[in-house]
């Protein structure tokens, strides 16, 4: 079973610039969530997603941040304009409701530097 | 508001030196609480799901237990490759399925 893939891997950018990443989830997953994690730090929920809704964004800076799962599949987060203190992991992950551990599974992540 | 705190920070052991981490969290009511492990530029990998006190999972050196504040991750005789930060999360049981994380152990 393929994992959940996103890229890019790495992304180094000016501050004020923008930035946007790609997750696919686990074939049949209908949960897809955004998480930033920042260094030294525990995973923070940015965004969940059940198919194509929005489930909770209630800790994504919508100012900056925005996020869509077309089709109920694939999943981009956008920041624009990035700032310093955006420097982080942004990690996806996915779950199915028949999941016996209700266990997320995550991707390796895009690791973001603003300068 | 809802807080999971994980002690120590970070802990040093010889290999073969058993010990515990701790993941104490305040939450109104617990669907489940999780541990993960994290390698260095990896995502979080799942090692174990706890649903009521009591309850203990196990897995090679690893023996996950919950109590109705608590958890501990008991590590048996460590080897070097059980070098890792180590994620406990609390689900809560009403609404999505989202996990709140507490900020790790390195070991």
């Amino acid at each position: 079973e393929a994992g959940v893939a996103q890229s890019p891997r790495y992304k180094i950018i000016e501050k004020r610039q923008s930035v946007a990443f790609w997750c696919n989830p686990i074939s049949g997953h209908a949960t897809l969530y955004w998480y930033q994690q920042i260094l030294g730090q525990g995973p923070k929920l940015l965004i969940q997603f059940q198919n194509n809704g929005v489930v909770d964004d209630s800790q994504l800076p919508k100012d900056r941040f925005s996020a869509e799962r077309l089709k109920g599949v694939d999943s981009t987060l956008k920041i624009q304009p990035a700032k310093l203190e955006d420097s982080a992991v942004y990690l996806c992950a996915s779950s199915s409701r028949f999941s016996n551990t209700g266990e997320l599974f995550f991707g390796e992540g895009s690791r973001l530097t603003v300068l | 508001e809802d807080q999971v705190t994980q002690s120590p920070e970070a802990l040093r052991l010889q290999e073969g030196e058993s010990s515990s981490l701790n993941c104490s969290y305040t939450v109104s009511g617990l669907r489940g609480l999780f541990w993960y492990r994290q390698d260095p530029g990896k995502g979080p990998e799942f090692l174990f799901t706890l649903y009521s006190a009591g309850e203990e999972k196990e897995k090679e050196r690893l023996k996950a237990t919950l109590t109705k504040k608590e958890s501990f991750l008991h590590i048996t005789a460590p080897k070097p490759e059980d070098s890792a930060t180590y994620l406990c999360a609390v689900q809560l049981p009403f609404g999505n399925e989202k996990l709140t994380f507490g900020t790790g152990t390195r070991l």
